[in-house]
């Protein structure tokens, strides 16, 4: 079975200081991971995603990840945070196959304080 | 960018009446999915359907639960006797063969009374 684990359920940071937003993951066969991002009353927005090319992926908005087999791990992190990173962000892992669902992680809120 | 577009933004019904939500997926997709998220719980999945037919559902998509994709474009879930439980963003995703990701649209938030 496939899931993600996601180390934190909320996090602040400062405005202008870094991000990151842990997430490890199980994994049976080789994974695809991706980050989506919902705003308040929002729908969820893809973030990035990895599906087995380069180890460090580049997101919108600043954000990136990178994808450590030997510790199956996913973190997201973004250099400089801003005000409008403030969401729910989700990590979320999949394997590719005919019709493969996609299995979310718990969350993690991103305050942002000035 | 193509978007998958979800009706309506909300519905209100009440308990025991059957809802119908509506998604339009990217029309060159062939997988489509129904995902829900209770208030304040991680999203779940409920559906996925390829080719015309359920290829997976999780346990929470019981008989009450179905979908269609009556004219080729359109995808729909229906829940034919609504439950209080029932309430929650309703999401639809799609994607290609290629496999470069899901698109989801906005969401239905269904609030049952």
């Amino acid at each position: 079975a496939q899931s993600v684990t996601q180390l934190d359920s909320h996090v602040s940071v400062s405005e202008g200081t870094p991000v990151l937003l842990r997430c490890n993951y199980s994994s049976s066969y080789s994974p695809s991971l991706f980050w989506y991002v919902q705003h308040p009353n929002k729908g969820l927005q893809l973030l990035l995603k990895y599906t087995s090319a380069a180890t460090l992926v580049k997101g919108i908005n600043g954000f990136e990840a990178e994808f450590k087999k030997s510790e199956t791990s996913f973190h997201l992190t973004k250099p400089s945070a801003h005000m409008s990173d403030a969401a729910e962000y989700f990590c979320v892992v999949t394997y590719t196959g005919t019709a493969s669902k996609l299995t979310f992680g718990t969350g993690t809120r991103l305050q942002v304080t000035l | 960018e193509p978007e998958v577009t979800q009706t309506p933004s909300h519905q209100v019904t009440q308990m025991g009446q059957e809802v119908i939500l509506r998604c339009v997926p990217i029309s060159n997709h062939l997988y489509f999915y129904w995902y829900r998220q209770i208030l304040g719980q991680k999203v779940e999945f409920l559906v996925s359907f390829y080719n015309n037919e359920i290829s997976e559902k999780s346990e929470i998509f019981d008989d009450q639960f179905s979908v269609e994709r009556p004219d080729g474009s359109n995808f729909t879930l229906k829940i034919r006797s609504t439950k209080l439980e029932d309430s929650a963003m309703y999401f639809c995703a799609s994607r290609d063969r290629g496999w470069y990701g899901y698109t989801f649209g906005s969401g239905t938030r269904l609030t049952v009374v």
